[in-house]
């Protein structure tokens, strides 16, 4: 069966540190990757999604990079952090014609 | 475009009340609709799903939702609410057409408190 891991599941970082959250599947190929960041009240945000290796799309403009060295590897990054960026951060994957499957989220605090 | 809103931010019931979380959508092609939940400090979990099929979805826990089209809603019912169903609960929703630029939108979520 698929899995996904994401890690770590805390994070506490002064402003201007950089970040960096892990996400990994396991036991499916080729999945599309997504990068998800729910602020208090506002719902899920679509950062990022990956349909391959290298490939990433931007959904908003913002102070996080992403990237997708392995096909079940998708990677959340920031070279300096801000106040603003802190929140829950889910990764999810699915297939084309299955719904989303989540990890169990990154709470990232900025001090 | 795609969207879709929930109506109520927060419900309050009483154990043993029906749970009802309203979800509205818009879509210019045919929908697939989900719910999820999520729990504090967890990830979300998938509830049930329209893909077109049945109107009338039966989820886990007790949990269902019927698709209208005429309303373009997808409301989430549960007839008796337990103690456990406190959560936040999202809706979602994406077209058929397939493809991972095809991307799932969710609504604001709604707190669902269940009062003993």
């Amino acid at each position: 069966s698929q899995t996904i891991h994401q890690w770590p599941a805390t994070l506490v970082q002064p402003v201007g540190s950089p970040l960096s959250l892990e996400c990994t599947v396991e036991g499916t190929s080729n999945p599309n990757l997504y990068w998800y960041r729910q602020a208090a009240g506002r719902g899920l945000q679509l950062l990022f999604y990956s349909v391959g290796i290298g490939q990433i799309s931007s959904e908003v403009p913002q102070n996080l990079s992403a990237s997708r060295p392995q096909d079940r590897q998708f990677i959340l990054s920031s070279k300096k952090l801000l106040l603003s960026d802190s929140g829950f951060y889910l990764c999810a994957w699915r297939l084309d014609s299955t719904e989303a499957f989540f990890g169990q989220g990154t709470r990232l605090t900025v001090v | 475009a795609q969207s879709v809103t929930q109506l109520g931010s927060h419900v309050s019931v009483s154990e043993g009340a029906l749970v009802l979380l309203r979800c509205n959508y818009s879509s210019s092609v045919p929908p697939y609709l989900f719910w999820y939940v999520q729990y504090p400090n967890q990830g979300l979990q998938l509830l049930l799903k329209y893909t077109s099929a049945a109107t009338l979805v039966k989820g886990i826990n007790g949990f269902e939702a019927e698709f209208k089209k005429s309303e373009t809603s997808f409301h989430l019912t549960k007839p008796s609410a337990h103690m456990s169903d406190a959560a936040e609960y999202f809706c979602a929703v994406r077209n058929l057409y397939g493809g991972a630029t095809n991307k799932l939108i969710f609504g604001t979520g709604t707190l669902l408190a269940v009062q003993p």
